[in-house]
């Protein structure tokens, strides 16, 4: 069975930065890629950034050069180093896993919430 | 705004059916596959349709995709009270090299 755990999330000022976890196991995870996607509260989803399984990665202009996801296939581990953290980026930030298509997302893990406020 | 449109809300009775939209441009649906989610209050997403029109292992047959050019369409059929919640599709997007949303449709089976 696929499980996929997010941690790191918490309350942080803004300008300040968090490093987000999502750890995975049930699956081969060096072999899909990756996915980090945010809901504000009482908003819709929001693709946030993707590393595909050879460490290419992709980002939402509303976070290119203040995020950045990466990898440890050794540890079945994706993260994402977020700076200079502004208020709306308060949202609760889940972790998918592509579809073998290279396609999102056929799972989810259940969200850690980052609060970005003074 | 969302790259892809939904409609913001659908409604229908018990044991009807109803169909949600999506539409986008040919940099994503019309090139990409399209991914449907539900989501319950307070859950994270599911998944229910991929590859325009695939269920995965579980998914009932009431719920079915489709897709011509730059639009994509779920259906739910026979619905039922615990089908409540907000659906979402989603592609990615060729030309900007991202993936998109579509706002989110709230159904509410009256």
């Amino acid at each position: 069975e696929v499980q996929l755990l997010e941690s790191g999330g918490g309350l942080v000022q803004p300008g300040g930065s968090l490093r987000l976890s999502c750890a995975a196991s049930g699956f081969t995870f060096s072999s899909y890629g990756m996915i980090w996607v945010r809901q504000a509260p009482g908003r819709g989803l929001e693709w946030v950034s993707a590393i595909t399984g050879n460490y290419g990665a992709y980002y939402a202009d509303s976070v290119k050069g203040r995020f950045t996801i990466s990898r440890d296939n050794s540890k079945n581990t994706m993260y994402l180093q977020m700076n200079s953290l502004r208020v709306d980026d308060t949202a609760v930030y889940y972790c998918a896993k592509d579809l073998p298509s290279a396609t999102c997302c056929d799972s989810w893990g259940q969200g850690t919430l980052v609060t970005v406020s003074s | 705004q969302s790259v892809l449109t939904q409609p913001p809300s659908v409604s229908a009775a018990p044991g009807q059916q109803v169909t949600i939209s999506c539409s986008g441009s040919s940099s994503n649906v019309g090139k990409n596959y399209v991914s449907w989610y539900q989501q319950l209050p307070g859950t994270a997403p599911k998944l229910l349709i991929y590859e325009n029109n695939k269920r995965p292992s579980g998914i009932p047959d009431r719920f079915s995709g489709s897709k011509s050019g730059t639009s994509a369409t779920l259906g739910i059929t026979g619905l039922q009270t615990g089908d409540e919640a907000d659906y979402y599709c989603g592609t990615w997007d060729s030309s900007l090299r991202v993936g998109v949303f579509g706002g989110g449709t709230k159904l509410t089976v009256l």
